[in-house]
């Protein structure tokens, strides 16, 4: 089954304690990136990957680093985690950077940090 | 930084009812047009998507969008909706020429819809 996989699906952490959420996905898909959702706010993208070892930033990309070693995972990492990075977070996945692909999402992974 | 707009924050209807919920982007160039659906505690699906061809496309669930481009919209449509279709919707939209972006979705706020059965 084609999917995209995350995990955890929860997380509660402490401000600074470093954490890595992972992703993967078995669509062979070169497009990856990663979303946060807040309410109100829908979704915005924080940062993105065009293929292996290509990544660059997308919108809120601040307080967050990712890695491209591997095709199917693309990790999102908080190197010291904040409460103002409480938020869901979505990896997706797509064919390639050509606008008419469809994008697969996660399951998501709501993160708290207190 | 582009803007995609959903008028509607919250939308409660009663089965039966009929659904348009609004998107409009502010792009002037080529547009690629999703809307995604997110049901409680689950990740986000897409409904349809319009690359080109035919303004008036049809989704899943019988669900249908219109582009109208001199509008910069993309409203989403069901003419009669049921107590399953309660989630939360999102507008998104791809700068299809635009190189240094291509890939990235940008998402409208989202809107609610509860149905009352």
């Amino acid at each position: 089954e084609a999917q995209v996989t995350q995990n955890p699906r929860y997380l509660i952490t402490v401000t600074g304690k470093k954490l890595t959420v992972t992703c993967s996905q078995n669509m062979n898909h070169e497009y990856m990136s990663w979303y946060r959702q807040d309410p109100g706010l829908g979704l915005r993208q924080i940062y993105y990957s065009m293929n292996v070892e290509v990544t660059d930033k997308g919108d809120v990309p601040e307080g967050y680093k990712v890695s491209r070693k591997e095709k199917r995972n693309f990790p999102l990492i908080l190197e010291s985690p904040s409460p103002n990075q409480t938020s869901l977070y979505f990896c997706a996945s797509s064919l390639n950077a050509g606008g008419e692909t469809e994008a697969f999402f996660g399951q998501g992974t709501r993160l708290t940090v207190v | 930084a582009q803007s995609v707009s959903q008028h509607n924050h919250h939308v409660i209807l009663s089965e039966a009812a009929s659904l348009e919920l609004g998107c409009n982007y502010s792009y002037g160039g080529t547009v690629n047009l999703f809307w995604y659906v997110q049901y409680p505690g689950q990740h986000l699906q897409l409904l349809l998507k319009y690359f080109s061809g035919d303004p008036l496309v049809k989704g899943i669930k019988g669900f249908e969008a219109e582009f109208i481009k001199s509008k910069f919209s993309f409203n989403l449509r069901k003419p009669s909706v049921q107590w399953s279709d309660t989630a939360e919707y999102f507008c998104a939209v791809i700068l299809a020429d635009r190189g240094s972006t291509l890939g990235r979705l940008y998402f409208g706020r989202g809107t609610q819809l509860t149905v009352w059965p």
